[in-house]
């Protein structure tokens, strides 16, 4: 599986949009970019996933890439309730966790 | 659906002590995932189940770690003997099937975990 690289801490204003990158240089044609985040020392928490296009559901945008190296995930208005930790995972079966990006959404 | 149901929430066991987790994967889901979490690996796929049978266990520490899966309603993850590094959270997980199988079936539901402590 391809690993991944995101940076280890965040801030966004309350209210604003939140925007988590993450690098995914050496990703191949069958895998799949997802994210998932971890509230406290709750259990993770599906967000998001794709292939090759663009996604959007009620809880997030994922934006890919078209070479697929890397992505974006959009959070519209982030709410302080969105604190946690971000992961980017890549993968076509086996769902393996990196460090994540810690997001403090400050008031 | 009550989603993925773990046991014990907290258990605090001395050196040496057999410890065995317990999870009920979300009913028709047809694969389980164990993870260990500590501040200092994160979070560590251990093994996973395909239809009760154990696909992947090359996560799992060592020989004291085993985990088994007799039907499709209950897996279980034990320990023995347990030691101060096994000190973590324990996190079960089930999806549907597998993101190979079909766009929207390999979103993973997680239990609310096992914090195990190991005197």
């Amino acid at each position: 599986d391809a690993k991944t690289t995101q940076p280890p801490s965040m801030d966004c204003a309350e209210g604003r949009a939140a925007n988590l990158p993450c690098n995914h240089s050496t990703i191949s044609g069958n895998e799949y970019v997802y994210w998932y985040r971890q509230i406290h020392s709750q259990g993770p928490q599906y967000i998001i996933h794709g292939l090759k296009n663009n996604e959007t559901n009620e809880m997030a945008s994922l934006i890919i890439t078209e070479d697929r190296k890397s992505s974006t995930l959009i959070l519209p208005h982030a709410t302080l309730r969105d604190t946690a930790v971000y992961y980017c995972i890549v993968g076509y079966d086996k769902v393996i966790f990196g460090p994540g990006t810690s997001l403090s959404v400050i008031p | 659906d009550a989603g993925v149901i773990q046991s014990p929430r907290h258990e605090v066991t001395e050196m040496g002590q057999e410890v065995t987790l317990r999870c009920k994967p979300i009913s028709g889901h047809d694969y389980l995932f164990w993870y260990r979490q500590t501040m200092m690996r994160g979070l560590e796929l251990l093994i996973y189940f395909n239809n009760n049978v154990p696909i992947d266990d090359s996560g799992m520490p060592e020989d004291r770690f085993s985990a088994k899966m007799p039907n499709a309603s209950f897996s279980t993850l034990k320990i023995q003997p347990s030691e101060p590094r096994d000190s973590a959270v324990y996190f079960c997980a089930s999806s549907l099937g597998n993101w190979f199988l079909g766009k929207d079936t390999g979103e993973l539901f997680f239990g609310e975990g096992s914090r195990l402590t190991v005197l």
